[in-house]
């Protein structure tokens, strides 16, 4: 079973709005983590946000916020006020007791001005 | 602080090819890893240490080897290259499991024909 499933293959948005990428997870581990990271056309992979499983408060970086839904498994990425350096390949990404972190498919951003 | 650095960038092997991938750190990191990244997919885990002298598998770990003789270095090693692992691969390191972000290498492009 896919541990962390991202829907949105691609998306558009336009410059200076806000755009929310989906992310749910499957796990049955109570301690875990979730992280957010971005992979420009270039081709590293960018750290961009970090929820725990026991984190009460939703994580937010700058621009970058993710609403956590522990009911629903789901740890969105919202940017705010998008920019055009905003275009890139978005990863989820969940780790839990055993070290590892596995990675959902990705969704494409594409940052219209 | 170089971070984590991977050699070669690039690579063309031929079928039946051996080759090791370098990685090193130097941010005394305890927990390195391995990934691939397939085109257009996410990341999955090839092996991982917690410590210099312990390794262990992670999604994908055959046709692949890894050693850690110490806390800086994590090859990889390919030992008879087949075109099924032409792929990104991606070095990373963690201080710890529980929350820290993983920083990732620029990544080695290998190419099997």
């Amino acid at each position: 079973a896919q541990k962390i499933t991202q829907t949105q293959p691609g998306m558009f948005v336009q410059e200076k709005e806000a755009v929310t990428l989906d992310c749910t997870y499957d796990t049955s581990d109570q301690s875990y983590g979730l992280f957010w990271y971005k992979q420009p056309s270039s081709g590293e992979m960018i750290f961009l946000i970090y929820q725990g499983s026991y984190d009460e408060q939703n994580a937010t970086e700058g621009r970058y916020s993710l609403n956590f839904q522990k009911a629903r498994k789901s740890a969105n990425l919202v940017i705010s006020a998008s920019q055009l350096g905003d275009s890139a390949m978005y990863f989820c990404a969940m780790r839990e007791s055993d070290y590892k972190l596995s990675f959902g498919a990705g969704t494409t951003v594409t940052v219209r001005a | 602080n170089a971070g984590v650095t991977q050699t070669p960038k690039f690579r063309i092997l031929k079928i039946g090819q051996s080759m090791t991938l370098q990685c090193t750190q130097d941010m005394n990191h305890n927990y390195m890893y391995w990934y691939r990244q397939d085109p257009g997919m996410g990341l999955k885990l090839i092996y991982y240490s917690v410590g210099a002298g312990i390794t262990d598998k992670g999604e994908v770990p055959n046709g692949y080897n890894v050693s850690r003789s110490t806390t800086e270095d994590f090859p990889l090693r390919l030992e008879l290259a087949a075109p099924s692992q032409t792929s990104v691969y991606f070095c990373a390191s963690s201080y710890s499991f529980s929350g820290d972000e993983q920083f990732f290498g620029p990544g080695t492009r290998l190419t099997v024909l």
